[in-house]
């Protein structure tokens, strides 16, 4: 059964904190890592696919990183701001279809 | 252009009866992955589905669900008999190809009372 770790679970921060939070998944039958952001009553959004070890992707002040050898991915939020509140899932790409972890909730403090 | 369409977006049913979820892909896309998402849970794969073909259904209960996806019309996730545990929120997906990236649909949540 492929485990696909997210932590923490959940995270407060204060406007303009930065923080990060990890993915750790299997690092064999490693194709990509994905990021998606789900704000409440909405669904899922990409953010990032990973492929490369060692790559980094930006979106805005959202970056990410990616180690496929020790099977691990940050995701960094520079400047936090309320609008970031939403739960941020990972999803690893092997031979089979997406496995999610269970997502890291951010609540961002105005 | 129109994102992944799914209806309903609730849906209550008593023990025993039928329910039916339907999902209406981006336009472009062939594949299509239901997820379910029980409570306090992540999302769970169920099903991959290409036009009229089950790719890969290993997430999905051996009996009483069913999935399809025809040549005319959305994917249709198909649960018999609905039971509690049933009750969960089931989210589609759909990409132009493969696994990259998902554009998910807002849901349907299943109440079975």
């Amino acid at each position: 059964i492929l485990n696909v770790e997210q932590s923490p679970q959940s995270l407060h921060v204060q406007e303009g904190d930065s923080t990060n939070f990890t993915c750790s998944f299997p690092s064999s039958n490693f194709y990509a890592l994905h990021w998606y952001r789900w704000e409440t009553a909405k669904s899922p959004e990409a953010l990032f696919v990973m492929t490369l070890n060692g790559d980094e992707k930006k979106k805005g002040r959202i970056s990410a990183t990616l180690n496929t050898k020790e099977g691990y991915s940050y995701l960094y939020i520079k400047g936090s701001q309320p609008e970031d509140s939403a739960t941020y899932l990972c999803a690893f790409e092997g031979n089979t279809p997406l496995v999610f972890g269970k997502g890291t909730r951010l609540s961002v403090i105005a | 252009n129109a994102g992944v369409m799914q209806n309903p977006r609730h849906l209550v049913r008593r023990r025993g009866q039928e329910a039916r979820l339907r999902c209406s892909p981006m336009k472009g896309h062939s594949h299509v992955y239901w997820y379910r998402q029980l409570p306090e849970e992540g999302l769970k794969f169920m099903v991959y589905l290409q036009k009229e073909n089950i790719i890969d259904e290993s997430g999905m209960p051996k009996e009483r669900f069913s999935a399809e996806f025809p040549k005319e019309g959305p994917s249709i996730l198909r649960i018999q008999q609905v039971v509690r545990g049933d009750s969960a929120a089931y989210f589609c997906a759909s990409s132009p190809h493969g696994n990259s990236p998902l554009h998910f649909g807002n849901g349907t949540r299943l109440t079975v009372t």
